[in-house]
This record gives C-alpha cells, sequence and structure tokens, in this order.
C-alpha cells in the first residue's frame, strides 16, 4: 500500500529537549516537505527536499532542521523546541514537476512542548 | 508572493441540503494548480478535489464541484447532497506548477452537518 508514515503521532515533550520526528514514504518520491498546522493559519511549509541531500527552507523554518540522506526518509528535527513550536505536523511526499502529481500526506504528528 | 483566503472560519449545513465553501487567491502565475482538502477528526489529509488553471471547465467529483473564477480569483467548493460524514475542517490550497510539490493553504473552513 502506498503511504507516507510518521512516528511518533503523539509527543509531549519539554523546552529545550532535542527531538526527531520521523517520516518514511514507500513511493519513491523525490519530492518531500514538512508542514506545520495551527489553528487559524491553515498548513505551513517548513522544510522540503527535491531530492536526496537537496533540501531547502520553507516559509517557517526558524527552529527546525531536516536531512535527507535516502530517499524514502526526510526527519524533522527540533534541536531545541519551544512551546511555540507546539503543533500538528505533516509530512508529505509526491513526484516533482510542472504536471499534476497527487501529494502525500501522512497521518500527522501532534506535538505538545512544555 | 501567493497567498489563499478562506473567509469563512465556520459554516453549519442541514443534512441533505447544499453548501458552498469560500475560497480567494492571489497570484500573477496564469498557470497552476487548485485543491479543496478535507481533514476529518482523524486529521487525515484527503484530496476532494482539484483543479487546473488552465481548463475552463469546473472540476466536479460527485457530490463535489467547484466555481473556478480565474479572472476574480476565486474557487469556492459546493457540497450537494450533504452528508454526516462530510462534516470536517475543509482546506483551499494553491500549487503553482513551477514550484515542484509546495501548496499554499488557506486557514480552513470548519464545515458541521446538521442531522
Amino acid at each position: 500500500e502506498a503511504q507516507v508514515t510518521q512516528n511518533p503521532r503523539y509527543l509531549i515533550t519539554v523546552t529545550g529537549k532535542k527531538l526527531t520526528v520521523t517520516c518514511s514514504q514507500n513511493m519513491n518520491h523525490e519530492y518531500m516537505s514538512w508542514y506545520r498546522q495551527d489553528p487559524g493559519l491553515g498548513l505551513r511549509q517548513i522544510y522540503y527536499s527535491m531530492n536526496v541531500e537537496v533540501t531547502d527552507k520553507g516559509d517557517v523554518p526558524e527552529g527546525y532542521k531536516v536531512s535527507r540522506k535516502e530517499k524514502r526518509n526526510f526527519p524533522l528535527i527540533l534541536e531545541s523546541p519551544s512551546p511555540n513550536q507546539t503543533s500538528l505536523y505533516f509530512c508529505a511526499s509526491s513526484r516533482p514537476g510542472r504536471v499534476f502529481n497527487e501529494q502525500f500526506f501522512g497521518p500527522g504528528t501532534r506535538l505538545t512542548v512544555l | 508572493a501567493q497567498t489563499v483566503t478562506q473567509s469563512q472560519p465556520e459554516m453549519s449545513v442541514q443534512e441533505a441540503e447544499t453548501v458552498t465553501l469560500s475560497c480567494t487567491y492571489d497570484t500573477s502565475e496564469s498557470d497552476y494548480y487548485l485543491f479543496w482538502y478535507k481533514q476529518p477528526p482523524s486529521r487525515q489529509m484527503i484530496l476532494v478535489i482539484r483543479q487546473e488553471a488552465y481548463k475552463q471547465q469546473n472540476a466536479t467529483e460527485n457530490r463535489f464541484s467547484v466555481n473556478f473564477q480565474k479572472a476574480a480569483k476565486s474557487f469556492s467548493l459546493k457540497i450537494s447532497d450533504s452528508q454526516l460524514g462530510d462534516a470536517a475542517m475543509y482546506f483551499c490550497a494553491y500549487r503553482s506548477v513551477n514550484q515542484g510539490g509546495k501548496l499554499i493553504f488557506g486557514q480552513g473552513t470548519e464545515l458541521s452537518v446538521k442531522p
């Protein structure tokens, strides 16, 4: 089954404790990205990757890091989480390009930073 | 930069009735895609319908249809014969053909369906 998986699904942590949210896709997609969802703001892109070892900032990258060492994985790293990073996070993947390629979303990770 | 605006934070509809969700966007591009996503309580993002900007014909998927007004930069979603399962958050989204796969989302509209 074609899917994007994220782990963990729920996480409660404390300020300053480094954490990683994993994302993996089994569709051999080149394009992967991370979004955060906040009430009244919709989803906003944090980082994206066009392919292995190619990453770039989205609209709200502050406080986040990513890596793309393998095509299937795109982890999101919070080196020193703060309460304003409490949010719902989505990983997504698709084939890039001018033609329409459906974007597949993971199930979401609910993060609370105390 | 492109922006997407959904001015209705909440909407309500009676079961079996029709409801229209509004979306406007701003762009200087002529070629792009527009989408409506549904997010039920499970939080899963579900693609409901898409529209290619170069197509004049409005997209339709069963009970879901759009009214795409390119000159007005408007992209509304009409849900006919509303069902209880349609209750969800709905997001309008824009994608440029030149920016890989980046989606720009509106703020969302919470739709409730009354039995």
